[in-house]
């Protein structure tokens, strides 16, 4: 059992749907990430939240948008997407300013 | 910026047989090294890292690695893997201080055959 949890595991969606995944963790940490791993690429890192604020957003389309309401949850909100989206979307989390991050167990997302 | 080489993309090994996968990296500055693993349909799990000091770092699952800063290279061995161990195993650099940035390898597929 992993303390990042991630929801939904498996999402299926259309190209005009909105949908978002959630992130939460339990264990104390107050910095979170969204990282993208597709097929035969490495893992991507999308975005950073320090301290609920926005540190890093890797030239992510304008389709992804993230949210971080506190240092427990985190967000991915989804429009408008496109088949090439479609991957494995992995939440982590680390103290901000530490040196590991921890992952959780990742939400398959199916655009169609 | 950091970038990090896996060597091979995929390592066929016979169960109790030793196993090395190869990782190099570059960075103009210090960076802490991680090896992270990912059973199927699952997410990453650490398995060990290095910050500093000991350059032989011990981690789960009977995994170690070697911190050579003159190859820039961090590869990680097992004198005798098991079925258990098929898993994709991947390197990631963040530069020490500040906030994490993880930049990954490619990954090696690991297969253990009996």
């Amino acid at each position: 059992e992993t303390g990042v949890t991630q929801t939904p595991r498996h999402l299926v969606m259309g190209m005009t749907n909105k949908k978002s995944l959630k992130c939460e963790q339990h264990l104390g940490h107050n910095a979170m990430y969204w990282y993208k791993q597709s097929a035969k690429k490495p893992l991507e890192l999308m975005f950073v939240y320090s301290l609920e604020e926005r540190v890093e957003n890797n030239s992510v389309p304008s389709r992804f948008s993230p949210e971080c309401p506190n240092s427990s949850h985190l967000f991915l909100h989804l429009h408008t997407l496109q088949p090439e989206d479609s991957a494995l979307y992995l939440c982590a989390s680390s103290l901000a300013g530490g040196n590991t991050i921890y992952f959780g167990e990742g939400s398959w997302l199916t655009v169609v | 910026a950091q970038s990090v080489t896996q060597l091979d993309s995929q390592v066929p090994v016979f169960e109790e047989a030793p196993v090395e996968l190869r990782c190099n990296y570059s960075s103009s500055v210090s960076v802490y090294l991680f090896w992270y693993v990912q059973y199927p349909n699952q997410g990453l799990q650490l398995l060990l890292k290095y910050l500093s000091g000991s350059t032989l770092v011990k981690g789960i699952n009977g995994f170690e690695a070697e911190f050579n800063k003159s190859q820039t290279s961090f590869h990680l061995r097992k004198p005798s893997v098991h079925i258990s161990d098929t898993a994709e195993y991947f390197c990631a650099v963040s530069p020490s201080g500040g906030y994490n940035k993880l930049i990954f390898g490619a990954g090696t597929r690991l297969a253990v055959h009996p």
